[in-house]
This record gives C-alpha cells, structure tokens and sequence, in this order.
C-alpha cells in the first residue's frame, strides 16, 4: 500500500518569496511516479510538476522546483517568487503500477499568499 | 488537448433518487478511468477505476450496488449514484489516461461535479 503524508495542513507566504511545501511518501515499489497537484478555489485539479522515481534530478517548471530525496522518501515543493495566483491547495500523489497506475493523494496543504 | 469535461458540473437532487454524472474526454481516447470524492476541505479518495468495456474495480468500502460505474466506450463513463441519500452529498471529480501516452502516467481531471442530497 502507498501512503503520502503531508505535515503542513496550512502555509502562508508574502507576495515574492519563496515557499517550501512537505511530502513524504512510503512505497515498497521500486518504480514509482511523484506529483504536485493544484486545487484552487475552482477545485480544478491542476498539474504542477512531475518527477520519475528513477531520475535523479530534481524536476523544475518555471517557478516551481522539487528536492525529490529517494533515501528519505521525501518530495517537498518550493515556489519562487510567489504569486498571488499560487493560492489554493497543494495535493502531493505517488503513483504505483497497480495495474492502472492509480494515484495516491496526500491530505494537503493550504497555502495562503499575502500580498 | 487532453481536456477532460464532466456534466453535470452541480446537481440537487432529493433522497432517495439517481444521479447520473458524465465524465467525457473531448479530446483522446481515454484507457482508463478513475472517479474520486471530495469532502469539503479533505483530500481526494479515489472511488473506483474503469477500463473501457470491461467492470470497474472498486476501492475497498466503496459500495459498487451504489455506486455504479460504466466506461461504455473510450471517451466516456458514468457513476451513478443510486438511491441517493444526504451523506452521499459530496464533491466527485474523474481523470483519465490517455490512451496515446503509454508509459507517460498523467492523468487528466474534469472540473467535477457537486451532488446535493436533499
């Protein structure tokens, strides 16, 4: 079974800074798939970056970065130069071949920027 | 591309009735289907998986009587909740893969659709 854990129900930042989002995920799968998903207050689910198990490099998309931590299990996001649009809800998933490639959702982290 | 819709977008209905929500991918041809539910403020549970033309498999808990799940060709599948009741109220939302993309593992998310059980 894959769980993903997200400690920070609620994060806030000011308009311009950067901000770092947690996740930590427990799979006994060797090939996996890590995402972070956007909800605004749409509640359209939005991709923001995807990383390959098997990739060493973090995963970059514009302002958007990831420090994917395989030893430790550990898939944080941090946001540059934050935008009030960034508000919403951050989900972090892995995927597993389960075969379907089912994905695994944290419970969240609601992040608030002040302008 | 990949843009996946869903109708209706919100629905009330009273107990005891069905409901019927839609999810379509305009697109592409979607494998595989997963619908998921959203309570207020809580993540997304997934529900159960569909693959075109074959049974949906359910997650464990989720009540397949109830909720019942067809992925009739490759660009659409229902739920439909029968026998609505209050509790079932919640917000459901679908994704699907793109048939294309083998090995590349989004999945595209309808807007989602809000059920109100009266």
């Amino acid at each position: 079974a894959q769980t993903v854990t997200q400690s920070q129900p609620e994060m806030s930042v000011q308009e311009a800074e950067t901000v770092t989002l947690s996740c930590t995920y427990d799979t006994s799968e060797s090939d996996y798939y890590l995402f972070w998903y956007k909800q605004p207050p749409s509640r359209q689910m939005i991709l923001v970056i995807r990383q390959e198990a098997y990739k060493q490099q973090n995963a970059t998309e514009n302002r958007f970065s990831v420090n994917f931590q395989k030893a430790a299990k550990s898939f944080s996001l941090k946001i540059s130069d934050s935008q009030l649009g960034d508000a919403a809800m951050y989900f972090c998933a892995s995927q597993v071949w389960a075969g379907s490639y089912q994905l695994t959702f944290g419970k969240g982290t609601k992040l608030s920027v002040i302008p | 591309g990949a843009v996946v819709s869903q109708h209706p977008s919100w629905v009330i209905c009273k107990s005891g009735t069905s409901v019927k929500i839609e999810c379509r991918s305009l697109d592409f041809q979607a494998t595989t289907m997963f619908w998921y539910r959203q309570f207020p403020k809580q993540s997304l549970m997934l529900m159960a998986t569909s693959n075109e033309g074959s049974k949906a498999t359910y997650e464990q808990g989720v009540e397949k009587d109830k909720f019942l799940i067809n992925h009739a060709s490759l660009t659409l599948s229902t739920l439909t909740v029968t026998s609505a009741h209050p509790e079932d109220s919640s917000f459901y939302i679908c994704s699907a893969r793109d048939r294309r993309l083998a090995g590349y593992n989004e999945q595209f998310f309808g807007p989602g659709t809000r059920l109100t059980v009266l």
